[in-house]
């Protein structure tokens, strides 16, 4: 299995919502990471877990809340968030191991109104 | 930190025919250099890679290249397809796992 899956596909939430993201993989890999993905802009890196431990952390607002709960899972809370956070939500994991390929989920496309 | 530049931004060629995407970095601390492809509404997928010790590398009809002393690396696609049109990014990695990604190059294939 080399799937990372992300649920849900799509998400429209209000300002005052609370939600999650969730990100799932069965690859065994160690390191897990959140992106956000503007139209037509690259990913940009969020967070990132090691062994379940955020190792880094892009000085993201702290509306944004990931949790690591084990090995093969990954969310990323959400409260009180802004229009302009609408964008692409992407989900990644690799080997702890030196330059290892990122695989990549297909994303959950969230919209804040 | 590093700081990826990549160039062009749009791409269209007729079947059949080669494209080249560049990339150059700023840290020659830089030393993992991965592609990735990614369809619409779909993730990026990995396609090619290269390190720091290799100054080329090729699968089928895609191959990388990398100049280290001039801090840039290069995407060629031969032999072009249809299904080859999406959006590649590259990226540049220090550490292995924080990888800057290139502002993309959107890439049709005219048939």
């Amino acid at each position: 299995d080399t799937e990372v899956t992300q649920t849900p596909k799509h998400l429209v939430m209000g300002m005052t919502n609370k939600k999650s993201l969730k990100c799932e993989q069965h690859m065994g890999h160690r390191a897990m990471y959140w992106y956000k993905q503007k139209a037509k802009k690259p990913p940009e890196l969020m967070f990132v877990y090691s062994y379940e431990k955020l190792s880094i952390n892009e000085s993201v607002p702290s509306r944004f809340s990931p949790e690591c709960p084990n090995s093969s899972l990954l969310n990323l809370h959400l409260h009180a968030l802004q229009p302009e956070d609408s964008a692409l939500y992407l989900c990644a994991s690799s080997q702890l191991v030196r330059d290892n390929e990122q695989f990549f989920g297909p994303g959950t496309r969230l919209t804040v109104l | 930190g590093e700081n990826v530049e990549q160039h062009p931004s749009t791409l269209s060629v007729q079947e059949g025919d080669s494209a080249v995407i560049k990339c150059t970095y700023s840290d020659s601390a830089s030393n993992y250099f991965p592609w990735y492809k990614q369809e619409l509404g779909k993730g990026p997928q990995l396609i090619i890679d290269i390190r720091s010790n290799v100054g080329e590398k090729k699968d089928q009809r895609i191959a990388v290249t990398l100049n280290k002393t001039a801090k840039h690396f290069s995407l060629h696609i031969t032999e072009t397809q249809p299904e080859d049109s999406a959006v590649y990014f590259c990226a540049a990695s220090i550490t292995g796992n924080q990888f800057y990604f290139g502002t993309g190059t959107s890439l049709t294939v005219i048939p």
